[in-house]
């Protein structure tokens, strides 16, 4: 059983569409995160929902807009895509209270073309 | 700003060596760092952490060293294999309801058979 599982892997697709990543983990955690990892791979958070509340939002951009309708869901939607948007995204979840490191999904590559 | 990660992109050993990759942290009220492991076209895996009341901590063939002082970590990989050629990140936790992993840059480690 996959803990921290992404849809789709891959995804290619033109300037100025809309597009979906869906998130989902069965470890009963009550936060969630969404990470941008750049072609440096520095790994950057962009947001976090603590039992489908948002918590933290790091300055990205309004059209990426993220929905969690519950908690083992968290999805990120992306409008209007740039170039500037390729990346690998990664879901992540963790238990509050309890300190051992978030578990990541096995990431989303977008490529904007 | 926030930042961890001392700019040390590749280390190259031969099997059998032991590795050490060196972290600089800045945030003086983080009180739990972690090692993660990346493996090519997979997510972030947890390694080993550390608590900020610890110097020391030891796994199976890794051990992380924590130096409050300076502000600084480090993973020692003990008789390094070619399985563990993967690019390593020190992260550190800040905040609450899950707070928010801040991650290094990352350096890439290559093993020689």
């Amino acid at each position: 059983d996959t803990a921290v599982s992404q849809t789709p892997k891959y995804l290619v697709t033109q300037m100025g569409n809309d597009k979906s990543i869906k998130c989902e983990q069965n470890l009963g955690h009550d936060t969630m995160y969404w990470y941008k990892q750049d072609s440096k791979k520095f790994l950057k958070i962009m947001f976090s929902y603590n039992n489908k509340e948002l918590i933290i939002n790091e300055t990205v951009p309004n059209r990426f807009s993220p929905k969690s309708p519950d908690k083992a869901h968290l999805n990120l939607h992306i409008n209007s895509l740039e170039l500037g948007d390729s990346a690998v995204y990664f879901c992540a979840s963790s238990q509050t209270g309890k300190n051992y490191g978030y578990t990541f999904g096995s990431g989303t590559r977008l490529t904007v073309v | 700003g926030e930042s961890v990660g001392l700019h040390l992109p590749t280390l190259s050993v031969q099997e059998g060596d032991n590795s050490i990759i060196n972290c600089a942290y800045s945030n003086s009220a983080s009180d739990y760092f972690i090692w993660y492991k990346q493996e090519s076209g997979k997510g972030p895996q947890f390694i080993i952490d550390i608590r900020s009341n610890m110097d020391k901590r030891q796994g199976q063939r890794v051990t992380v060293l924590l130096n409050k002082t300076v502000k600084h970590l480090s993973l020692q990989i003990a008789a390094t294999q070619p399985g563990d050629s993967a690019v390593y990140f020190c992260a550190e936790k800040i905040g609450r309801k899950g707070g928010k992993l801040i991650f290094g840059q990352g350096t890439e480690l290559s093993v020689k058979p």
